[in-house]
Formats: structure tokens, C-alpha cells, sequence
């Protein structure tokens, strides 16, 4: 399977500033996700990266709040824009080896806290 | 209601106890079911994955889906201290939508 690094691998933020989280896999894949794993709940999907397009974002999240950049099949950024101590979480890449694979893998994530 | 409920734990066993792990669903759409394990500080990793009701194993690993009842399972033979990590299962029908995840403990 692939090998997915991010960085940083965790940051410590003042309200109001931003952050951009890199995301680097050892190959290229098809599908690119941008997920947030809060404290006791589940992961929920921000957004799919999408490689020369504009990123498919979920419900509840904006392009606005949470711009993503796909420049070619390995790589992918993920920015929380204006961030409030309510962002402190945990966010994470994960990929798709090739399209409709259903088998995704994630990176290590990056632990962020707003102060 | 969740579209998957999943029972967060901490579910403590012996080292060598069977680890009984489940998860239900309200959305029979859901055609792949995955679990995965994710050790602190790090991102989750696939365990395994089914398409079928019944029962698949890997190892000291068996998953189980019972569609009808919409209702599945992971069980950890001889369970080792190397076992503890939060399961999360993962139901996929157009999206992933992932179980809040289990916090196991195995105790030597």
C-alpha cells in the first residue's frame, strides 16, 4: 500500500491565524480525502481532493474555511482558514490506490490546537 | 440517530481472551464493510474489508456481517498487548461513514 506522510505533525495555533497541512504519498493515486477526527467521535470526510479541479466538499464544510490544493497525484494541502479553538482536532489524508478500490489508506494525521 | 453506532469503551480483556467488537447501521445502502485499527498518535489502518454477509478471517481476525440484521462484527483470537488500539468499523455505500471507534485494552 501506499506510504503517506503529513506535515506538520502536530501545531499548536493562535485564534485567527491559519495553517496549511501537507500531505505526501510514495505514489500515484487516484482519490485524495481530506479528513477530522475530533476527541470521542468519529471521522468525518471534509472534502475529496480532486487532481486539476476544484475539491468536493461535504456538508457543513466550506471551500472558504477549508481550501484544498491538489497540483498532481501525489501530493495534496488542506488550510483551516481563521481558525477558533472549536478546529482543534485531529486531521488526516487518506487515498485511494486507484478508483473504486474501497480500500483507503491514511496518513499519520496532524494534531492541531487552537489556543 | 447515527447512521453508525458504534460503542466507544474502553473494553478491557486478558491477554489470550477472545475481543468481541460490533458495530450497527440504519442504512442498508451500505454495501462494504471495513474495520480498521488505530494505534495513539497515529492514523488508522486498514484491517480488513468484506462486500458479503458472513463470516471472513485473516489471521487471528474474523469479521462478520449479518446484513438482515444490519449488525457487524470483529473478533480478535488469543488476544496479545499489542492488540490495544481503538476498532473502528468503516460501512461504505457512496461514502465512507465510520463508527466513533472502540478503545481496546489487553492486559498481560
Amino acid at each position: 500500500s501506499a506510504v503517506i506522510s503529513q506535515k506538520p505533525s502536530r501545531d499548536i495555533c493562535q485564534r485567527g491565524t491559519s495553517l496549511t497541512i501537507q500531505c505526501q504519498v510514495d505514489s500515484q493515486v487516484t482519490m485524495m480525502f481530506w479528513y477530522r477526527q475530533q476527541p470521542g467521535q468519529s471521522l468525518t470526510l471534509i472534502a475529496t481532493a480532486n487532481q486539476g479541479s476544484e475539491a468536493t466538499y461535504e456538508s457543513g464544510f466550506v471551500i472558504d474555511k477549508f481550501p484544498i490544493s491538489r497540483p498532481n497525484l501525489t501530493f495534496s494541502t488542506l488550510t483551516v482558514s481563521n481558525m477558533s479553538p472549536e478546529d482543534s482536532s485531529i486531521y488526516l489524508c487518506s487515498v485511494e490506490e486507484t478508483r473504486n478500490s474501497y480500500e483507503q489508506y491514511f496518513g499519520p494525521g496532524t494534531r492541531l490546537t487552537v489556543t | 440517530q447515527k447512521e453508525v453506532e458504534q460503542d466507544p469503551g474502553p473494553l478491557s480483556v486478558p491477554e489470550g481472551a477472545i475481543v468481541s467488537l460490533n458495530c450497527t447501521y440504519s442504512n442498508s445502502a451500505f454495501q462494504y464493510f471495513m474495520w480498521y485499527r488505530q494505534y495513539s498518535r497515529k492514523g488508522p489502518e486498514l484491517l480488513m474489508y468484506t462486500y458479503s454477509s458472513g463470516n471472513k478471517e485473516d489471521g487471528r481476525f474474523t469479521a462478520q456481517v449479518d446484513k438482515s440484521s444490519k449488525y457487524i462484527s470483529l473478533f480478535i483470537r488469543d488476544s496479545q498487548p499489542s492488540d490495544s488500539a481503538t476498532y473502528l468499523c468503516a460501512l461504505l455505500g457512496g461514502k465512507l461513514q465510520f463508527g466513533a471507534g472502540t478503545q481496546v485494552v489487553v492486559t498481560p
